[in-house]
C-alpha cells in the first residue's frame, strides 16, 4: 500500500518555541492530507484539512494561527505549531489519499510525538 | 458521514479468529464501510473496505450485511501483534476526512 511519512518522529521542545512537523506522501501524490492529535487513552482529533495550493481548513475549536498548515507540494505538507505550551503535548497523525483514485483510502503517518516542557 | 458503534473492547485467543462488529444503521447508499487499526503509538493502519460486498484481503475479511446496517471484521487466526484498537468508519469517498469515534480495543490473548 501507499506509505506516509513523518518528521520527526518524537520531539521535545520548551515553552514558548515554535515546532515543524512535516508530512510526506512517499509513493503517491495527495492533493489533500489531513492532521490529527491524539490525547493520550483517546481517539484521534481531526484538526484539519490541508489542501495543496490553497488556504488549510480547520475544525471548529482549532485555532488556525496556532497550527499552521502550509501544503506547498501534492507530495509534503507541513504543520507547525507556534508557541508551544505544555497542553500542546500531544500524539500528532498526518494522512493523505491518492489523488485520483476512485476508493480514496486514506493512509496514515507513523505520527509525531510532540512533548512541549 | 453516518455513525458507527462498536464495543469498547473485545478479547480473542491466540489462533482463533476475532470477530469484531459494527453497527451503522444510518448509513446512506454511497458511504463506504473502512476499518483502520492503531497498534499503540503508531499511526492507524489501514486494513480494509468495502461497500456492498463482502471483501477478503491478506489481512482480514469484512461481513457486510445485506441492508448495509451492521459488519464484521474477521481476522482469521488472530496473533498477539493484532493487538489494537479497530476503528469501523462510514464514510463518503473522495477526499472525504475520516471521523473516529472510540473503536474496539481487541486484546489478543497467548
Amino acid at each position: 500500500g501507499a506509505v506516509v511519512s513523518q518528521h520527526p518522529s518524537r520531539v521535545i521542545c520548551k515553552s514558548g518555541t515554535s515546532v515543524k512537523i512535516e508530512c510526506r506522501s512517499l509513493d503517491f501524490q495527495a492533493t489533500t492530507m489531513f492532521w490529527y492529535r491524539q490525547f493520550p487513552k483517546q481517539s484521534l482529533m481531526l484538526m484539519a484539512t490541508s489542501n495543496e495550493g490553497s488556504k488549510a481548513t480547520y475544525e471548529q475549536g482549532v485555532e488556525k494561527d496556532k497550527f499552521l498548515i502550509n501544503h506547498a507540494s501534492l507530495t509534503l505538507s507541513t504543520l507547525t505549531v507556534t508557541s508551544a505550551h505544555p497542553e500542546d503535548s500531544s500524539f500528532y497523525i498526518c494522512s493523505a489519499s491518492p489523488s485520483g483514485v476512485g476508493s480514496d483510502t486514506q493512509y496514515f503517518g507513523p505520527g509525531t510525538r510532540l512533548t512541549v516542557l | 458521514d453516518a455513525k458507527t458503534t462498536q464495543p469498547p473492547s473485545m478479547d480473542c485467543a491466540e489462533g482463533r479468529a476475532a470477530n469484531l462488529p459494527c453497527n451503522h444503521s444510518t448509513i446512506s447508499g454511497n458511504e463506504y464501510v473502512y476499518w483502520y487499526r492503531q497498534i499503540h503509538s503508531q499511526g492507524p493502519q489501514y486494513i480494509i473496505h468495502g461497500l456492498k460486498n463482502n471483501e477478503t484481503n491478506e489481512m482480514a475479511s469484512l461481513i457486510i450485511t445485506e441492508d448495509r446496517k451492521s459488519s464484521t471484521l474477521i481476522l482469521p487466526h488472530a496473533t498477539l501483534r493484532d493487538t489494537a484498537v479497530y476503528y469501523c468508519i462510514v464514510r463518503v469517498p473522495p477526499g472525504q476526512k475520516v471521523t473516529f469515534g472510540i473503536g474496539t480495543k481487541l486484546q489478543v490473548i497467548p
